[in-house]
């Protein structure tokens, strides 16, 4: 069966606190997603991540992945509010056509 | 450039009535594809278009939902009669191309509420 399993569903954390979500995921893949999505905007990509190891940062996040385990993190440094979102974690298996799979999301909300 | 488009954004049906989506890809894109998000679930894969034809179309739930895409330009989703279960987040994507290293851009949904 092809699925994600992300966690936590749901975060509430302080401003300036460090946090990491978490993706399982189910079959080999080319190719690792993470995804933002603010409430009724496009889902907007974060992250790519091709292969074994691979680290990607962008400001307060970083991404990473364990091909072997199936596990990608990520990771929330020094949280703002401006970070408050749904972020979606995703995989395209290898040679399943083009679908990819997405996780339930984890719903972040950052006070203040 | 503008992005994959999608239209209405929100829409409120009752149950049995029809209900048409659609969705513009990012010009040139040959490829585009339809997602849902049922509330509190995945965001699962419903079909993948090449230009005009249904290149995979094994997430549909069943027969009231049809998809087209004449001439390989928009796309519409159609869903006859609405159930509540309907109801949710539809996604449309797009890409150039397909596998490796084409990468599927997404519009900011439809938000089908049916009561």
């Amino acid at each position: 069966e092809l699925k994600v399993e992300q966690n936590p569903l749901f975060l509430s954390m302080q401003e300036g606190k460090n946090y990491t979500i978490y993706c399982n995921y189910s079959t080999t893949s080319d190719r690792l997603y993470w995804y933002r999505q603010d409430p009724g905007k496009s889902l907007e990509s974060l992250f790519v991540l091709l292969s074994n190891g691979a680290v990607k940062q962008e400001g307060r996040l970083m991404a990473s992945l364990d091909t072997k385990a199936r596990l990608s993190t990520l990771h929330i440094t020094a949280a703002v509010h401006d970070l408050s979102a749904t972020y979606f974690c995703a995989f395209r298996p290898m040679n399943r056509d083009d679908k990819i799979i997405f996780g339930k999301g984890t719903r972040l909300h950052i006070l203040p | 450039e503008a992005g994959v488009t999608q239209f209405p954004s929100h829409s409120v049906i009752e149950k049995g009535q029809t209900v048409t989506l659609r969705c513009d890809p990012i010009s040139g894109h040959d490829n585009l594809y339809w997602y849902r998000r049922v509330m509190g679930k995945e965001i699962k894969f419903l079909l993948h278009f090449v230009k005009e034809s249904k290149q995979d179309e094994s997430g549909m739930p069943n027969n009231r939902f049809l998809a087209e895409r004449t001439g390989g330009t928009y796309s519409t989703l159609k869903v006859q009669p609405a159930e509540l279960e309907d109801s949710g987040v539809y996604f449309c994507a797009s890409s150039q191309g397909q596998g490796t290293p084409y990468e599927q851009y997404f519009g900011p949904g439809t938000r089908l509420t049916v009561t």
